[in-house]
């Protein structure tokens, strides 16, 4: 158990929808990243957040945004759903404010759209 | 969190053979690197770490090695176990910022 918890850990929904992803992180831990795991992507960057701030951004859709509230915990919502978001969405926390270090990783939200 | 599905390379070894994962990395300026490895249902998990001021570094069982010259990790398991079998991922850090995925390897362990 990584202390990581995702919910919720399977989703189904339709095109068009908008759907959130729920992260609690690590006791302690203040940052919060989000990847998403496709078939032919590997795992993805999409954002970064260190105590309630942006903190680094990568391939994330406009159509995706997140968030880090007070008490740390993150979401991530995802909008205008395609067939091609259907994927495994991934939270992890760190302590430290930079990329080094180990993340420790939720076991996901697998998210599909029909 | 399965990533079974995934259109990886796949290695197959033999239990108690050494295993050999690699890895070619994208950025020259990047200083830092990561293995993961990401049972089925389950989330990525962090096996070992080097910085780029090393070319070598052992775990238990596991040594990384980092080749610079020629921007190329790899993983090496000693007496591999069925327990092993996974997909490896590494990791590269840029600019301090983003930590980038390779695309994974999925190792096989038959007995």
């Amino acid at each position: 158990d990584s202390g990581v918890t995702q919910t919720p850990k399977h989703l189904i929904t339709a095109t068009g929808q908008r759907v959130t992803l729920r992260c609690s992180p690590r006791s302690g831990d203040l940052s919060v990243y989000w990847y998403q795991q496709s078939l032919d992507q590997g795992l993805q960057f999409l954002i970064q957040y260190y105590n309630g701030e942006e903190r680094a951004k990568g391939n994330i859709l406009e159509r995706f945004s997140a968030q880090q509230f007070p008490d740390l915990h993150s979401e991530l919502n995802l909008s205008s759903l395609e067939l091609g978001d259907s994927a495994l969405y991934f939270c992890a926390s760190s302590d430290g404010w930079g990329s080094t270090g180990e993340l420790f990783f939720g076991e996901g939200s697998r998210l599909t759209v029909l | 969190g399965e990533s079974v599905g995934l259109h990886l390379p796949t290695l197959s070894v033999q239990e108690g053979d050494n295993s050999i994962i690699n890895c070619a990395y994208s950025n020259s300026a990047s200083d830092y690197f990561i293995w993961y490895k990401q049972e089925s249902g389950k989330g990525p998990q962090f096996i070992i770490d080097i910085r780029s001021n090393m070319d070598k570094r052992q775990g238990q069982r596991v040594t990384v090695l980092l080749n610079k010259t020629v921007k190329h990790l790899s993983l090496q398991i000693a007496a591999t176990q069925p327990g092993d079998s996974a997909v490896y991922f590494c990791a590269e850090n840029i600019d301090t910022d983003k930590l980038i995925f390779g695309t994974g390897t999925r190792l096989q362990v038959f007995p």
